[in-house]
């Protein structure tokens, strides 16, 4: 397996840009997770589906950030408008529920908001 | 709320030293507790993984033994050698909320 699959893999935008992010989770993992990670804050956990439905979006920042999984195989993170303080780098992690092998996490996509 | 702390938040060591790395968490009701490592501008590496009803868990070099009575688990790290450099963070799942709640990560840097 190719692991988790994140793109792009940097992305540099202009303020009140509309950016998507995208995942592609290991197959049959049926979990999918958006973290957040800035030096301030450290790894923030923003939404997570569950057999491609949203189970807790309590960490999404504001209506500004949405997210989607239209199937098994593929997750979107949309900011839109983007402004200056998303920049962050945002990972993507997979896993299989009750199996307990752990989370897989993707290389990440850095994202530079000027 | 879940809350896990790694202390301290650097370490510089020369190579050859045996390491030990600290995790501590609040709430010790949890499913397991996973060791990730990451290098600078690339993403997380899973090193160990401890199920709750599990004392440790060993690959190679690295050993992680989980006290979940007292919240804390340890990563042991032999012979450091400077690819081992990287920050390394500890990671707890609350199981049912399925969901990992990070500490802050430790960097660390093995001097040749």
């Amino acid at each position: 397996d190719a692991g988790v699959i994140q793109s792009p893999r940097h992305e540099v935008t202009e303020m009140g840009q509309e950016v998507t992010l995208r995942c592609k989770p290991i197959s049959g993992h049926n979990s999918l997770f958006w973290y957040r990670q800035t030096m301030m804050r450290g790894l923030e956990l923003l939404i997570y589906f569950n057999n491609n439905v949203p189970i807790d979006d309590s960490g999404m920042p504001e209506d500004r950030f949405s997210a989607k999984m239209p199937n098994a195989s593929f997750s979107t993170l949309k900011i839109q408008p983007s402004e200056p303080r998303d920049s962050a780098v945002y990972f993507c992690a997979s896993t299989e529920t009750g199996v307990n092998y752990g989370y897989t996490f993707g290389s990440g996509t850095r994202l530079t908001v000027v | 709320k879940q809350e896990v702390t790694q202390i301290p938040a650097a370490l510089s060591v020369p190579e050859g030293e045996n390491l030990v790395l600290n995790c501590s968490f609040t709430d010790s009701a949890i499913y397991n507790l996973q060791w990730f490592r990451q290098d600078p501008g690339k993403g997380l590496t899973s090193l160990l993984l401890i199920q709750s009803s599990q004392r440790e868990q060993t690959s190679g070099r690295l050993n992680a033994s989980l006290d979940k009575s007292s919240g804390r688990s340890t990563l042991y790290i032999a012979a450091s050698q400077p690819g081992d450099s990287a920050t390394y963070l500890c990671a707890v799942d609350q199981g049912g909320s399925e969901k990992l709640v990070f500490g802050k990560g430790m960097k660390l840097t093995v001097n040749p």
